[in-house]
């Protein structure tokens, strides 16, 4: 079944400067990559995702990136701020199957 | 708002009470899942429900019992649950089953003692 690492566990960034937290999956015919942001006490919002017919989509000052060849995805976020702070969640799936996640990313934003 | 509603948000049950965890999606969607949380572990699927039929059950205990009575609602009752249990369960709901956004709930945070 598919299997999805994610890196790092953590990160900490100054306000200001960019983040980019890295998922590899196993399952080559995975076509649907969704990034979700968890705020504490929260459940995981949907904050962008991407299929595989396209390799790059961006949304203000997040955007991911696609490489099927290599079967990673990454986020990335630019211009980082306090409220960015949280634990972030990749996750894959393919047509019929489920929604695989990544162990989570939590990043810490300082002022 | 996410359109998913979970009540309770928090629970604290022993181990051989009975309790139910309650979600309802106001999205219009077809496909209703419970989803484990805990520390340790990323993001577990336990069920899926689609068009209020069960599709998906990940080798979960029989300990934990869902039920789907229409489209809107989705129940997971609790027995005789172990302190192992103790997690945050997430209900999400998607238009359809997969390759679809899906949308969760706040959760409910069960301590088990």
């Amino acid at each position: 079944g598919e299997n999805v690492e994610q890196h790092p566990s953590t990160l900490s960034v100054q306000e200001g400067d960019s983040a980019v937290i890295k998922c590899t999956y196993s399952d080559s015919a995975s076509n649907y990559f969704p990034w979700y942001k968890q705020e504490l006490g929260k459940g995981p919002q949907l904050i962008i995702d991407i299929r595989s017919n396209v390799g790059e989509k961006k949304d203000q000052r997040i955007a991911v990136t696609l490489n099927k060849t290599a079967k990673h995805f990454s986020l990335h976020i630019t211009e980082t701020q306090p409220e960015d702070s949280a634990v972030y969640f990749c996750a894959a799936s393919k047509t019929q199957g489920n929604l695989i996640f990544g162990k989570g990313t939590k990043l810490s934003v300082k002022p | 708002e996410t359109g998913v509603t979970q009540t309770p948000r928090h629970l604290v049950m022993g181990m051989t009470n009975k309790k139910s965890l309650k979600c309802e999606q106001h999205l219009g969607h077809n496909a209703m899942y419970w989803y484990k949380q805990s520390a340790k572990k990323p993001l577990e699927l336990m069920f899926v429900y689609s068009l209020e039929e069960r599709v998906e059950n990940n080798s979960v205990p029989s300990r934990f019992s869902p039920e789907c009575p229409n489209s809107s609602h989705l129940f997971l009752h609790l027995h005789t649950l172990q302190p192992e249990d103790s997690a945050l369960y997430l209900c999400a709901s998607s238009q359809v089953r997969d390759t679809d956004t899906i949308y969760f709930g706040e959760g409910s945070w069960l301590t088990v003692v």
